[in-house]
């Protein structure tokens, strides 16, 4: 079956601009996370989407980031004025539940801002 | 396979040797531990976890190990193979959350025939 997919694979935008960044979970997962990786290093926890509830986006690391899910399938990341250090790949996973679940990671989006 | 932590980011093993990667949590309430894989170019693939009621749990050619007195998780690779050449997270739960992960840096793997 289809994996989670992510799009663009790659994004090179100026510094200021606005971007958005696109998950498609894997179909019938309720929870969907957004992870950020920054070159060399572990992944860093941003924002979790589970059913119907509140979403937790306690790992934001700004206002200039937010997240939108459409109910149980596509999710949004959006970067508002970007800066050069939001340069990272931008990682997208689900799973089936918000417990103790296996986490389908997509194959993210590069984001680099000059 | 010689043992290294995180904070050595590059394991070299011989192909056919077993490998062992070792991480040391930060979260002494954490309870959830996963292992990942990632490739060049790729997400993160899931290889194994172990929750905290456990101090050892295996898979195919995988090994993890937990102590939670000292805080630490080693992942065991037997066998080493050219197709587990990657980098290797080890990932604990944050908080009250299970599925919110805090990811650590990452061990490359490189194998050598």
């Amino acid at each position: 079956g289809a994996g989670v997919s992510q799009s663009p694979s790659n994004k090179v935008t100026e510094k200021g601009k606005d971007v958005e960044l696109r998950c498609d979970p894997i179909s019938g997962h309720t929870a969907l996370y957004w992870y950020r990786q920054s070159l060399g290093q572990g992944l860093e926890f941003l924002i979790y989407f589970q059913g119907n509830s509140a979403p937790d986006k306690s790992g934001l690391p700004s206002d200039r980031f937010s997240a939108e899910r459409t109910g149980e399938s596509v999710s949004t990341l959006t970067i508002q004025r970007t800066q050069q250090e939001d340069s990272a790949v931008y990682l997208c996973a689900s799973s089936r539940g918000g417990g103790i679940y296996e986490q389908y990671f997509g194959p993210g989006t590069r984001l680099t801002v000059t | 396979g010689e043992s290294v932590g995180l904070h050595l980011p590059t394991l070299s093993v011989q192909e056919g040797d077993n490998s062992i990667i070792n991480c040391a949590y930060s979260n002494s309430a954490s309870d959830y531990f996963i292992w990942y894989k990632q490739e060049s170019g790729k997400g993160p693939q899931f290889i194994i976890d172990i929750r905290s009621n456990m101090d050892k749990r295996q898979g195919q050619r995988v090994t993890v190990l937990l102590n939670k007195t000292v805080k630490h998780l080693s992942l065991q690779i037997a066998a080493t193979q050219p197709g587990d050449s990657a980098v290797y997270f080890c990932a604990e739960n944050l908080g009250d959350s299970w599925g919110k992960l805090q990811f650590g840096a990452g061990t490359q793997v490189v194998v050598t025939p």
